[in-house]
């Protein structure tokens, strides 16, 4: 039971150059998260998945893009990226059907944008 | 004022005693609450949460949890150096919302 799993840990990106963070749970969520994580910001939501087939937008969405693949993978993309998405990125997922709502995170993605 | 507010440290106590961690939320129907764990370079762990008024007990941690002064605590009894981290604190509203809301976190450091 590998939990929340993300790829890739590191990535350099130069400006306008696009790609796909995966990620992957095998605990049989109905949720997903993306969070971008900045030094005194905390963590911010970006997108996420209530269930398999719906997205939403979260505190910051602007600049990326979400597929919610099937029931475990969900994926976030720069389409053109900036210096101000450089970030930790992380996932999470829950399951919502009952409280307390715990939300469980990935390793996360270091991401650079130069 | 934001959302979810923690003082941001450093909270500095010897190995042994007690570190408190407070947070305050805004959001009064918040029904969930959590603190996660992060080491430096880590992802966030959970460590406990809490959906009632009263303590939650778990091992050297406690959790506090006061909804009319919209206050949440963590005690971390016996702290060891293991313990220094960031401690986060997040709020969700419940009722199947996702709009978890974290704070800063606190950087606690235990000296031996």
């Amino acid at each position: 039971n590998a939990g929340v799993t993300q790829t890739p840990k590191f990535q350099v990106l130069k400006t306008g150059q696009s790609m796909t963070l995966q990620c992957a749970q095998d605990m049989n969520h109905n949720s997903m998260y993306w969070y971008r994580q900045d030094p005194g910001m905390g963590l911010r939501l970006i997108y996420y998945s209530a269930s398999e087939g719906t997205t939403d937008k979260g505190e910051v969405p602007n600049g990326y893009n979400v597929s919610r693949l099937n029931k475990r993978e969900f994926s976030l993309r720069l389409e053109s990226a900036a210096p101000s998405q450089t970030s930790v990125y992380f996932c999470a997922s829950s399951e919502l059907r009952a409280a307390p709502y715990e939300q469980y995170f990935g390793p996360g993605t270091r991401l650079t944008v130069t | 004022q934001k959302e979810v507010e923690q003082n941001s440290g450093p909270l500095s106590v010897p190995e042994g005693a007690i570190a408190s961690l407070n947070c305050t939320y805004s959001d009064r129907v918040s029904q969930s609450f959590f603190w996660y764990r992060q080491y430096s370079g880590k992802s966030p762990e959970l460590i406990m949460s809490i959906y009632s008024n009263g303590d939650k007990e778990d091992g050297r941690f406690t959790a506090q949890l006061n909804k009319a002064s919209q206050y949440v605590s963590l005690l971390i009894r016996d702290s060891q150096p293991s313990d220094s981290a960031t401690y986060l604190c997040a709020v969700n509203p419940g009722g199947g919302n996702n709009d978890m809301r974290f704070g800063a976190g606190t950087r606690l450091t235990v000296k031996p």
